[in-house]
C-alpha cells in the first residue's frame, strides 16, 4: 500500500496564477479530506467528499477555492487566482470510516 | 469556536524524561480521540487512539489518559528519546465526521 500520494511536494507561483494541487487516495477509502496546515491556525478542514461526492465544504475560505473528486482514486484542489497569503502546507488524507485516517506527505505552496 | 485545545505550545524534555501533552475538547458527542506525531517535511501519523469507554490505552512508551467527565485527555511518553522529538496533534470526531485537530504541540527531546 503505497499510502495517500499527493503532487507536487512544493509550488511556488506568482500571485495571480491557478495552482492545481493533486491527492491519490488510499484504495478502498471512501472518505477524502483536503486540510491546510499554517503556523497561526494550525491544521484547518478546507473540504472533504465520501464516495467521491463533496460533503461539506465550508471551510473552503473563498471562491478562489475549488475542489473535485472524478472518481475514487483522484482529487484535485485549485486555487485561481492565488494570493500570496494561500501559502501553506495543504494535506490530503483519506479514511475507510473512523480510525483509519492516513494523510500524504502534503504540498508546500508559496505564492509570491 | 476552537473545538479542542491543546497545552502546551512547546515542550523541552530531557532524554529518559516523562513528556506530557494536554487536550480539552468541547463537545460531548465526540467518540473518537486519536494523537498524531508530525515530522518536518512529513504529514501527521497516527500515533495512538482511545475511545470514551475507557480511561487509558497503552502502547509501548505511549499512553492516553482520558477523563470523560472533564472532557481532557491526555498524552504521555515515557523515558521519551531524541527520536520522539516532533509535533503531536490531539483530535477529536464523531462518527464519520472529520477530524477536528488541536493547534500541536512541539516536543523537543534534549540529551
Amino acid at each position: 500500500d503505497a499510502g495517500v500520494i499527493q503532487s507536487p511536494r512544493h509550488e511556488v507561483t506568482e500571485m495571480g496564477q491557478e495552482v492545481t494541487l493533486r491527492c491519490k487516495p488510499i484504495s478502498g477509502h471512501d472518505y477524502l479530506f483536503w486540510y491546510r496546515q499554517t503556523m497561526m491556525r494550525g491544521l484547518e478542514l478546507l473540504i472533504y467528499f465520501n464516495n467521491n461526492v463533496p460533503i461539506d465544504d465550508s471551510g473552503m475560505p473563498e471562491d478562489r477555492f475549488s475542489a473535485k473528486m472524478p472518481n475514487a482514486s483522484f482529487s484535485t484542489l485549485k486555487i485561481q487566482p492565488s494570493e500570496p497569503r494561500d501559502s501553506a502546507v495543504y494535506f490530503c488524507a483519506s479514511s475507510r470510516g473512523q480510525g483509519s485516517f492516513a494523510f500524504g506527505s502534503g504540498t508546500r505552496l508559496t505564492v509570491v | 469556536q476552537q473545538q479542542v485545545k491543546q497545552s502546551p505550545q512547546s515542550l523541552i524534555v530531557q532524554k529518559g524524561g516523562i513528556s506530557i501533552i494536554n487536550c480539552a475538547y468541547e463537545n460531548t458527542a465526540f467518540d473518537y480521540f486519536p494523537w498524531y506525531q508530525q515530522f518536518p517535511g512529513k504529514g501527521p501519523a497516527l500515533l495512538i487512539a482511545i475511545r470514551p469507554d475507557v480511561s487509558e490505552k497503552k502502547e509501548g512508551r505511549f499512553t492516553i489518559s482520558f477523563n470523560k467527565s472533564a472532557k481532557q485527555f491526555s498524552l504521555h511518553i515515557m523515558d521519551s528519546q531524541p527520536g520522539d522529538s516532533a509535533t503531536y496533534f490531539c483530535a477529536a470526531s464523531r462518527g464519520n465526521t472529520p477530524l477536528v485537530f488541536g493547534k500541536g504541540t512541539r516536543l523537543s527531546v534534549i540529551a
